[in-house]
């Protein structure tokens, strides 16, 4: 299976800022790479694919780079609402395989 | 609107049997896998494994393989994960998760994009 490893596991951030998670997989995916917001109680929510994909309705405040075995999400102005906790998962095989989740918090 | 609506939380006690369902609508329901996501209290997500309602087709994490079911009912266009005897381990939110497909050159992919609202199954004593 594919590893997938998130750092960090937590970060407190106030509104307003610009914050980045990093996410790494053990061995190659392209840049078969997914990013999820779930919120507390909720179920999560797709943001990304391949890698830098924003799905429809997602704001342009979300953005992700990578290829290979290394990406990141960037969150551009936090808002409330931004704060959740935020999971990377891998495509390219089966079985799909997940972060391990970033929490964002209010500083 | 695609939506995909799961069954309400169940309560069961360890060895008994359960069966939870996800009904879609808003898209040809044979046309896109279906897969199961866990998540156990207080910790991250997992890939169950995934459902192609078209031909039945099924994969199933390593780490599950054997121990759920996934089955669907395309007259209604629903979707099944079922236990046969229930452990108190698997106490978790179940969600869905219908997942696009395609192929590169070289890779043919499933990526989720649209999540059901999760099922909250508890199994204790």
């Amino acid at each position: 299976d594919i590893q997938m490893t998130q750092s960090p596991s937590s970060l407190s951030a106030s509104v307003g800022d610009r914050v980045t998670i990093t996410c790494r997989a053990s061995q190659g995916i392209n840049n078969y790479l997914a990013w999820f917001q779930q919120k507390p109680g909720k179920a999560p929510k797709s943001l990304i694919y391949a890698a830098s994909s924003l799905h429809s309705g997602v704001p342009s405040k979300f953005s992700g780079t990578g290829s290979g075995t290394d990406f990141t999400l960037t969150i551009r102005s936090l808002q409330p609402e931004d704060f959740a906790t935020y999971y990377c998962q891998q495509y390219k095989s089966w079985p799909l395989t997940f972060g391990g989740g970033t929490r964002v918090e209010i500083k | 609107e695609v939506q995909l609506v799961q069954s309400g939380a169940e309560a069961k006690k360890p060895g008994e049997s359960l069966k939870i369902s996800c009904k879609v609508s808003g898209y040809s329901f044979t046309s896109y896998w279906i897969g199961w996501v866990r998540q156990m209290p207080g910790k991250g997500l997992e890939w169950v494994g995934i459902i192609y309602p078209g031909d039945s087709a099924t994969t199933y994490s390593p780490s599950f393989q054997g121990q759920v079911t996934f089955s669907v009912d395309n007259s209604i266009s629903t979707a099944y994960l079922q236990w046969n005897s229930l452990k108190a381990s698997d106490t978790a939110i179940y969600y869905c998760a219908r997942h696009d497909s395609g192929c590169s050159s070289t890779t043919c992919y499933t990526l989720i994009d649209y999540w059901g609202q999760g099922t909250q199954v508890t199994v204790s004593a």
